[in-house]
């Protein structure tokens, strides 16, 4: 398998733009969550889907962030506007309760960098 | 409100020298403990999950071990390449399937 696939691995934008993060899944896997990581803070959930349905979006700054999954194989990150304080690493992970142990461990992409002038 | 917290910071070690990393909670209900290793510039890897109090797990240099309060990550005899950033994490509470806390990590360097 060929794991949690990202992109774009890095973007760089200005302030007040849209930016969109995606991302792809294990196959199988029916969890899906995004994180964003800073040296401030460390690794923040910011939502997480079960089988396509936001179940905690909790952990979302603030209205211009959004997240969608359309289906099971696919899902969008989107900031709008974007801001400098947005500027940070985006994880997406995703697990299964039916893996090694049912233990629900999280398998992580490499992560988009974000830089927000 | 549910804490993690890791000790130390971080950590220099030589090649060689064993030592431990430290990853103390605060959660009512815990499901799981989970250990990560993540490298500049990557995501998260996992290494392993710990359900209750007593168990232990290994993994080449590295084991886990948990109580009621706190897990330990021991590094017996490490190498450089196990230079990295160690994340503990905790599943805990009723209607929290899936939901993990991470810890603010322990920053790891072995030197020849």
């Amino acid at each position: 398998d060929a794991g949690v696939i990202q992109s774009p691995r890095h973007e760089v934008t200005e302030m007040g733009q849209e930016v969109t993060l995606r991302c792809k899944p294990i196959s199988g896997h029916d969890y899906l969550f995004w994180y964003r990581q800073t040296m401030m803070r460390g690794l923040e959930l910011l939502i997480y889907f079960n089988n396509n349905v936001p179940i905690d979006d909790s952990g979302m700054p603030e209205d211009r962030f959004s997240a969608k999954m359309p289906n099971a194989s696919f899902s969008t990150l989107k900031i709008q506007p974007s801001e400098p304080r947005d500027s940070a690493v985006y994880f997406c992970a995703s697990s299964t309760p039916y893996g090694t142990g049912g233990s629900y461990e999280q398998y992580f992409g490499p992560g988009t960098r974000l830089t927000v002038t | 409100e549910d804490q993690v917290t890791q000790s130390p910071e971080a950590l220099r070690l030589q090649e060689g020298e064993s030592s431990s990393l430290n990853c103390s909670y605060t959660v009512s209900g815990l499901r799981g403990l989970f250990w990560y290793r993540q490298d500049p510039g990557k995501g998260p890897e996992f290494l392993f999950t710990l359900y209750s109090a007593g168990e232990e797990k290994e993994k080449e240099r590295l084991k886990a071990t948990l109580t009621k309060k706190e897990s330990f990550l021991h590094i017996t005899a490490p190498k450089p390449e196990d230079s990295a950033t160690y994340l503990c994490a905790v599943q805990a509470g009723k209607g929290s399937w899936g939901k993990l806390q991470f810890g603010a990590g322990t920053q790891v360097v072995v030197t020849p």
